[in-house]
Formats: structure tokens, sequence, C-alpha cells
């Protein structure tokens, strides 16, 4: 069964830290990632997606993926308390057509 | 404008009763899903649509029926509601096989008593 792996937290930092959200996935075939914001009550809000190897950055954010060792993180820089949320891994399988797995996220508190 | 709508926002229904959640994107994607996410905030996929064409099923049972009169929109329909059918509903659309990504409509929260 492909499966995508998240702590489930909460994970708490400190107003302007660096919060390291992290993510583990088991089918070795998949092709892209993407991470998700949840505020409660809300819905999954596309945050980024990357597909090779390496860092990719956008403002605060930047997303790591290290396919050799089949994870991926996502990095937020200067965390701000609206950045408290829940944070949703998501992984592209292989087989040829979009088949999306969810981890069960990351809950981030940003104390001020 | 929104991207993805969901109707009605709030469901609440008895066991038994049969309903309907509609979707809507109007962002010219290609495939759409719908997700049910529990009380536990896991998000699992239920269906997909791809240019009307089902493309996923998961373990699903066969009381709900996805239906896309076109590519615009996906309906839900669930028929012998049972109480665990309480959850909230998503619907998402997205382009291409390998998208950048998924959007997802407000939500469905949908209470079975």
């Amino acid at each position: 069964q492909k499966e995508v792996e998240q702590n489930s937290g909460p994970l708490s930092v400190p107003e302007g830290a660096i919060a390291s959200l992290n993510c583990t996935y088991s089918d070795r075939g998949s092709q892209s990632f993407f991470w998700y914001r949840q505020y409660s009550g809300k819905s999954p809000e596309l945050i980024m997606f990357i597909y090779s190897n390496g860092d990719k950055e956008d403002g605060r954010f930047t997303a790591q993926l290290n396919k050799a060792s089949q994870y991926v993180s996502l990095l937020i820089r200067d965390s701000q308390p609206s950045d408290s949320a829940t944070y949703l891994c998501a992984v592209n399988t292989s087989g040829g057509s979009y088949i999306p797995t969810f981890g069960r996220g990351t809950s981030l508190i940003v104390h001020p | 404008d929104t991207a993805v709508s969901q109707t009605p926002k709030y469901l609440v229904t008895q066991m038994g009763n049969d309903k309907s959640i509609k979707c809507e994107q109007n962002l010219g994607h290609d495939t759409m899903y719908w997700y049910k996410q529990d009380s536990k905030k896991f998000l699992k996929i239920m269906f997909s649509y791809n240019n009307k064409e089902l493309i996923i099923n998961e373990t699903v049972p066969n009381r709900f029926s996805p239906k896309s009169p076109d590519k615009a929109h996906l309906n839900l329909h669930i028929n012998s509601l049972e109480l665990g059918d309480s959850a909230v509903y998503f619907c998402a659309s997205s382009q291409g096989s390998t998208p950048r990504g998924q959007y997802f409509g407000p939500g469905t929260r949908l209470t079975v008593t």
C-alpha cells in the first residue's frame, strides 16, 4: 500500500523562527509532491509543488525533495502566528494518472 | 470569483435518506475529485473524473456514486445514508495527469443523525 507519513505534531515554534515540516513516502515511483495548508474549518490550500530533487523556494516557503531517501520537507522562514495551521503533504504516485495520496498532516503552532 | 464551489455547505439528514452534493469549477480543469475528511482530519480520495471518465474509484461503498454532466461539474450522490458517512466532503479539481496541485472547494459538512 502506498503511504505518506507525517508527524502529527503539534509542532510549536516561536514567531520569527524557521518551522521544518517533514514527510516520507513509500512509493519510489512517485513523481510529484505537494504541500497544502489547511486552517481549522477550512479547505486545503495549495502552497507549493516540487518535482525535482533539491530545493524550491517561494517567498518564505522552501520545499526540499530527496527522492533517494524518499522524503520531502517544507521550511517556513520567519514564521508568523498566521502560519498556524495543519500542513498536508501529498504525493502523486506512479501509474500514469494522477493518484493523489495525502499524509495525515502536521499541526503547526506559531506562538508570539 | 469562486474557483471551486460546492453546495450545500452544511447538510443534516437522517439515516436511510438519499442526498446529493454539487460541485462546480470555473478553472477550466479537466479532472475533478471527491475527498472525504473524517473526524481525525484524514483526507481520503473517493473518486476522480477525467474528461467524463472515472479514473479512480477507491474502496468506497456503492451507495456513493459520482455523476459528471460535463467537465466543469462533478456531483456526489449518496444513497441510504449511514451514521459513518458523517464527515466533511471536499470537491477538488486539477489540470492534466501531472498537475500543478489541486484546488479545493470549501467543503460540505454532512451530519447523519
